[in-house]
C-alpha cells in the first residue's frame, strides 16, 4: 500500500470554477503536510503547508487537513488556466527528515 | 527567497562514466536532499544530509554516493552511469529546526540522459 496516495488524473475544470484535489495517507502520526506546484518540465514549487485540523487560507488556496480521516485536500477557487499543472502532495511522517510524496493529480484547466 | 541551485539543466553521458551532479542552497539549511523523479514513479529519496559530512540512504541509494564536504554544497555522484539512471535528479533543502523546518525547497533539475 502506498503511504500517499492521490488520484493521477486529469482533473478538468473549466476557468473560473473550484479546483479540488484530494491526499489521503497511511500514517496516524504524521505531523507536517504539503502541496507543490509542478508544471512540466519544472521543478515542484512549494505553494501550501498545514500543520493542524482544519482549512488554512492563502490567496486563491486552501489547504485542509483531517488527522483523524488522514487526508488532505487542496482548494483552488477562481481556476486559472495558468493553474494547469501536476500537483504533489507530500506528508512528514514521526520524526523523520523526509518528506513522503504522492504521484501527484494532474489539473487542467479550461479556458 | 531560499535559492537552490543545481550545477547543469540538462546533461548527457555515456553508460559507464563518472557522474557528477552539484547543488548549492544559500539559506544556510541543514537539510539537504537528492530524488530522482520518473513518470508514474513520483519522487524518490535517494540520498539526504543533515549536517556536513553527514549523510543517510534514502529508498534507492544502489548505484549512487554523495558528498557533503560544506553545509551549502550536496554533490551526487554516480560511480559509473547506467541507462537506467536516466532521469529527472532534483535537489532540496531544508531547515533543521524552527517553524518552517519541514518545508523542503527545490532546484531546478537536471534532466540526466545516459546512453
Amino acid at each position: 500500500q502506498k503511504e500517499v496516495e492521490q488520484n493521477s488524473g486529469p482533473l478538468s475544470v473549466p476557468e473560473g470554477a473550484i479546483a479540488s484535489l484530494n491526499c489521503t495517507y497511511s500514517d496516524r502520526v504524521s505531523q507536517s503536510f504539503f502541496w507543490y506546484r509542478q508544471y512540466s518540465g519544472k521543478s515542484p514549487e512549494l505553494i501550501m503547508s498545514i500543520y493542524s485540523n482544519g482549512d488554512k487560507e492563502d490567496g486563491r488556496f486552501t489547504a485542509q487537513l483531517n488527522k483523524a480521516s488522514q487526508y488532505v485536500s487542496l482548494l483552488i477557487r477562481d481556476s486559472q488556466p495558468s493553474d494547469s499543472a501536476t500537483y504533489l502532495c507530500a506528508v512528514r511522517m514521526d520524526s523523520s527528515y523526509k518528506l513522503i510524496f504522492g504521484s501527484g493529480t494532474r489539473l487542467l484547466v479550461r479556458p | 527567497d531560499v535559492k537552490v541551485t543545481q550545477s547543469s539543466r540538462y546533461l548527457v553521458k555515456r553508460t559507464g562514466e563518472k557522474v557528477f551532479l552539484e547543488c548549492v542552497q544559500d539559506m544556510d539549511h541543514e537539510n539537504m536532499f537528492w530524488y530522482r523523479q520518473d513518470p508514474g514513479l513520483g519522487l524518490r529519496l535517494i540520498y539526504f544530509s543533515y549536517d556536513v559530512k553527514m549523510k543517510e540512504k534514502g529508498d534507492i541509494p544502489e548505484g549512487y554516493s554523495v558528498s557533503r564536504e560544506k553545509k551549502e554544497r550536496f554533490s551526487l555522484i554516480l560511480e559509473s552511469a547506467s541507462t537506467n539512471q536516466t532521469s529527472m535528479y532534483l535537489c532540496a533543502s531544508t531547515l533543521l529546526f524552527g517553524a518552517t523546518y519541514n518545508e523542503q525547497f527545490f532546484g531546478p533539475g537536471t534532466r540526466l540522459t545516459v546512453l
